[in-house]
């Protein structure tokens, strides 16, 4: 089994709807991010948590929010969803400690476009 | 945003050949993280360098974190056609109390002939 999993893998949308991409982890990991990724602009942070009740701002948080509802479990919702929200998002995860603490491990990606 | 410069952009190649690709930056980092990204799916960490020096092999792959602190380089051996991706160096710019969000190169795209 996959240890960080992002569902749904692909979602088509209109403008305007509401949209949550969620991630789970089975890895024990404190940290989560979430990322974006559009052709040519390599991997940027939207959000990021180090623990249930820490949230952080990443460089393109503007029209995003998240919810860590729990240890294992961080959710990425689109309020209002525009076209240029289209790409690939993933999810992924670093554990606290340890020389290894900046290893992120990343999820499968959701394709997600707007209409 | 900050950005760490990768080159080359892409490359294609030929089965069998060696490969070489490179990360710099203007900032000192004190981890530097080598990435591959398969299509359509989420980039599966390949090799971490932690220390200035240092030079880390798997399987066909070597990495080594350069002297300066401010590069690293990744080498690929005897390519075969399921090395075809993307390749991305990443890690923490060394500043005290804020090794927690990683910079990101924009990637080395890999095409390799059969």
């Amino acid at each position: 089994d996959a240890d960080v999993t992002q569902t749904p893998r692909n979602r088509i949308t209109k403008t305007g709807k509401r949209i949550m991409l969620e991630c789970s982890q089975t890895k024990g990991h404190d940290r989560m991010y979430w990322y974006r990724q559009d052709p040519g602009l390599g991997l940027r942070l939207i959000y990021y948590s180090f623990d249930v009740k820490d949230i952080n701002k990443g460089e393109i948080s503007d029209g995003y929010s998240v919810s860590r509802q729990a240890q294992a479990k961080f959710s990425l919702s689109l309020e209002s969803a525009i076209p240029n929200q289209t790409a690939l998002y993933f999810c992924a995860t670093s554990d606290f400690g340890g020389s290894s603490y900046n290893e992120q491990f990343f999820g499968p990606g959701t394709r997600l476009t707007v209409l | 945003g900050q950005q760490l410069n990768q080159s080359p952009q892409s490359m294609f190649i030929q089965e069998g050949e060696d490969v070489s690709m490179n990360c710099t930056s203007s900032s000192i980092f004190n981890t530097w993280l080598w990435y591959k990204q398969d299509p359509g799916e989420g980039p599966v960490l390949l090799i971490a360098l932690y220390k200035a020096g240092e030079l880390t092999s798997n399987g066909r792959l070597t990495a080594q974190f350069g002297i300066t602190r401010k590069d690293s380089f990744l080498n690929i051996s005897a390519s075969i056609p399921s090395d075809v991706g993307i390749y991305f160096c990443a890690g923490p710019p060394f500043r005290a109390g804020n090794n927690r969000k990683l910079i990101w190169g924009l990637g080395t795209s890999l095409a390799v002939n059969p």
